[in-house]
């Protein structure tokens, strides 16, 4: 079946650091990738996604490449601030799937 | 003008207890899906609805009942609640004909079974 295998936290950053949070999968055809964000106390929110191999994600200075050779979709941020703080779990769709199969999440603190 | 809206947003009961969470979008989407989130923030489905028809269905013990009185609404009930049902209930809509059609979440309703 689908999974996601991501990077375990937690993560903890100064403001301005580098942000890379590992992601793979693994699946069957071609899924679709997605990154979403959990800020404290809220539900998920779509950060980025990607639908076919090469696309990248973009959004909040957040990136994403879906990477068909390596099955990854690593997310990164070049300069996080405080309120990045939060918890951001990548996900596939697989193409013949409705449902979203996650990764465990990675929770993210950024100190000023 | 919430998309995914979700009732109630705690819910403290006893063990033992029978109670509903109730889900609702207005966002034109023909298909619903309950996730829970355990202690750790990990995230699995459990149900969901396509057009009032079930059409995933977990490995989820059947104290736990969706029902979808219509495409907007997707409620779930959950009867004899025991202590490992504490969690956090995300409901989620949307339409999935697009590859990556994203899925939008309500706010979610923790759950804590005393």
């Amino acid at each position: 079946g689908n999974s996601v295998t991501q990077m375990e936290g937690p993560v903890t950053l100064s403001e301005e650091a580098f942000l890379t949070i590992n992601c793979t999968y693994t699946a069957t055809g071609y899924p679709s990738l997605f990154w979403y964000v959990q800020y404290p106390g809220e539900g998920l929110q779509l950060l980025l996604k990607a639908t076919k191999a090469d696309d990248k994600g973009s959004n909040k200075g957040f990136e994403a490449t879906y990477r068909k050779e390596t099955t990854s979709f690593h997310l990164e941020k070049g300069s996080v601030q405080v309120s990045d703080s939060a918890v951001y779990f990548c996900a596939l769709r697989g193409s013949n799937d409705y449902k979203l199969s996650f990764g465990a999440g990675t929770t993210v603190t950024v100190r000023a | 003008d919430t998309a995914v809206s979700q009732t109630p947003k705690y819910l403290v009961t006893q063990m033992g207890n029978d109670k509903s969470i109730k889900c609702e979008q207005n966002l034109g989407h023909d298909t619903m899906y309950w996730y829970k989130q355990d202690s750790k923030k990990f995230l699995k489905i459990m149900f969901s609805y396509n057009n009032k028809e079930l059409i995933i269905n977990e490995t989820v013990p059947n104290r736990f009942s969706p029902k979808s009185p219509d495409k907007a609404h997707l409620n779930l009930h959950i009867n004899s609640l025991e202590l490992g049902d504490s969690a956090v209930y995300f409901c989620a809509s949307n339409s999935p004909g697009a590859r990556g059609e994203t899925q939008y979440f309500g706010p979610g309703t923790r759950l804590l079974v005393l």
